[in-house]
């Protein structure tokens, strides 16, 4: 069964404070991992797919990689404006697009 | 791009009550579509896929006559909560998938049932 497990739960930041999310997972052939954000009361917004290990991807402030067993969302210098729900997930190989299976999401705060 | 609305965002009504969510992909044909329930602090649990033109396959669990899903066209599916109750209420998301592009998801239709 395909798994995902994300950590820390919930993660307390100052503004400037670098950190990372770490999430880690079992599929049985992965077509690609999945990070979104997720504000109160919204859907998932899309941030990055990584597809192979020893890929990386960066958006501002957001650098995501990815090994054979997990994947680590970088947070340099955060800003208050990055406190959401960071979700990560998972797709397996298969026929026609199969369903996303997401781990339960680290909740970030960024404190000024 | 790649805008998926969902409406309505909250709904509040009586036990007993049918209620219809609709999803739509705004600027892109979605080949198929995912309706998501989410519980606080907890993870998005996959409902059912819906391909247009076809029915939706469900998920263990998930009761199809209790939840019926339309997907019409290429840019709309709907979700029918069928008589709900309050073991119902919930935070329910869609997501529209074009070809091999990621997922990209509604706000979600905060439900409530008295």
């Amino acid at each position: 069964e395909d798994q995902v497990t994300q950590s820390p739960e919930a993660l307390r930041l100052q503004e400037g404070e670098s950190s990372s999310l770490n999430c880690s997972y079992t599929v049985s052939g992965l077509r690609g991992l999945f990070w979104y954000r997720q504000d109160p009361g919204k859907g998932p917004e899309f941030l990055f797919t990584l597809y192979s290990a020893g890929e990386e991807k960066e958006k501002e402030r957001l650098k995501a990689t990815l090994t054979k067993k997990e994947s680590f969302l970088h947070i340099t210098a955060p800003k208050p404006e990055d406190s959401a729900t960071y979700l990560c997930a998972v797709q397996a190989v298969g026929s026609g697009n199969t369903p996303l299976v997401f781990g339960k999401g680290t909740r970030l705060s960024v404190i000024a | 791009g790649a805008v998926v609305s969902q409406h309505p965002s909250r709904v509040i009504c009586k036990s007993g009550t049918s209620v219809k969510i609709e999803c739509r992909s705004l600027d892109f044909q979605a080949t198929t579509m995912f309706w998501y329930r989410q519980f606080p602090k907890q993870s998005l649990m996959l409902m059912a896929t819906s391909n247009e033109g076809s029915k939706a396959t469900y998920e263990q669990g998930v009761e199809k006559d209790k939840f019926l899903i339309n997907h019409a066209s290429l840019t709309l599916s709907t979700l029918t909560v069928t008589s709900a109750h309050p073991e119902d209420s919930s935070f329910y998301i869609c997501s529209a998938i074009e070809g091999n592009q990621p997922q990209h998801f509604g706000d979600g239709t905060r439900l409530s049932i008295l």
